[in-house]
């Protein structure tokens, strides 16, 4: 699975957008963009995961860039119970390939 | 529809007991991975069942073992406990076929003393 490089930390605004960078630039055509949150003291939160097209649900937007070397996770109205780690997470997508690489992660931190 | 459920939550073992760890998975999934967080090494994955068998596994000893029952619950036994066994053991399910995320429950804290 390909490595991913998250900024440590972020402060947003409650009431902005948060947006998350992810850096994947050696992601390969089969591999997955998967976004996981953790709030302190519970299991990883799924939050949102794509290929190569840009992806919406209820929880948040996902953008992924045209060469897919990056992509950018949003929150459009950060409230203070989405204070987590967001762990962006490259996936190969295949029979037996049911595991997840986490890395650090970055801590945001929304800000009253 | 009811999620994840792990048992217990926190346990205290001392060094070189046994301890085991109960799943129980979201219904109708019969995928069950295992992972170990600690401050040290963040989240590493253990194992994965699929339909009762060891599909995938991680990089971790032979005093680390699991199984899936035929209704997907799925245990994890880890013998002769160590200092650095202390963690949080997390259990997720998915469906188990291609591109489906696998949910996650809120962990079983191991302490070893």
């Amino acid at each position: 699975d390909a490595k991913t490089t998250q900024p440590t930390s972020m402060d947003c605004a409650e009431g902005r957008a948060a947006n998350l960078p992810c850096n994947h630039s050696t992601i390969s055509g089969n591999e997955y963009v998967y976004w996981y949150r953790q709030i302190h003291s519970q299991g990883p939160q799924y939050i949102i995961h794509g290929l190569k097209n840009n992806e919406t649900n209820e929880m948040a937007s996902l953008i992924i860039t045209e060469d897919r070397k990056s992509s950018t996770l949003i929150l459009p109205h950060a409230t203070l119970r989405d204070t987590a780690v967001y762990y962006c997470i490259v996936r190969t997508v295949g029979a037996g390939a049911n595991n997840l690489f986490f890395g650090t992660g970055t801590r945001l931190t929304v800000i009253p | 529809k009811a999620g994840v459920t792990q048992t217990p939550r926190y346990l205290i073992k001392t060094r070189g007991q046994q301890v085991t760890l109960s799943c129980s998975p979201i219904s109708g999934h019969r995928s069950v991975s295992w992972y170990q967080q600690t401050p040290g090494q963040g989240l590493q994955f253990l194992f994965e069942y699929f339909s009762e068998t060891q599909r995938n596994k991680g990089n971790f000893p032979g005093r680390f073992s699991g199984r899936q029952f035929s209704n997907s619950r799925s245990e994890m036994n880890v013998s002769t406990l160590e200092l650095g066994d202390s963690a949080l053991y997390l259990c997720a399910s998915s469906p188990g076929q291609e591109n489906q995320p696998q949910h996650f429950g809120d962990g079983t804290r191991l302490s070893i003393l």
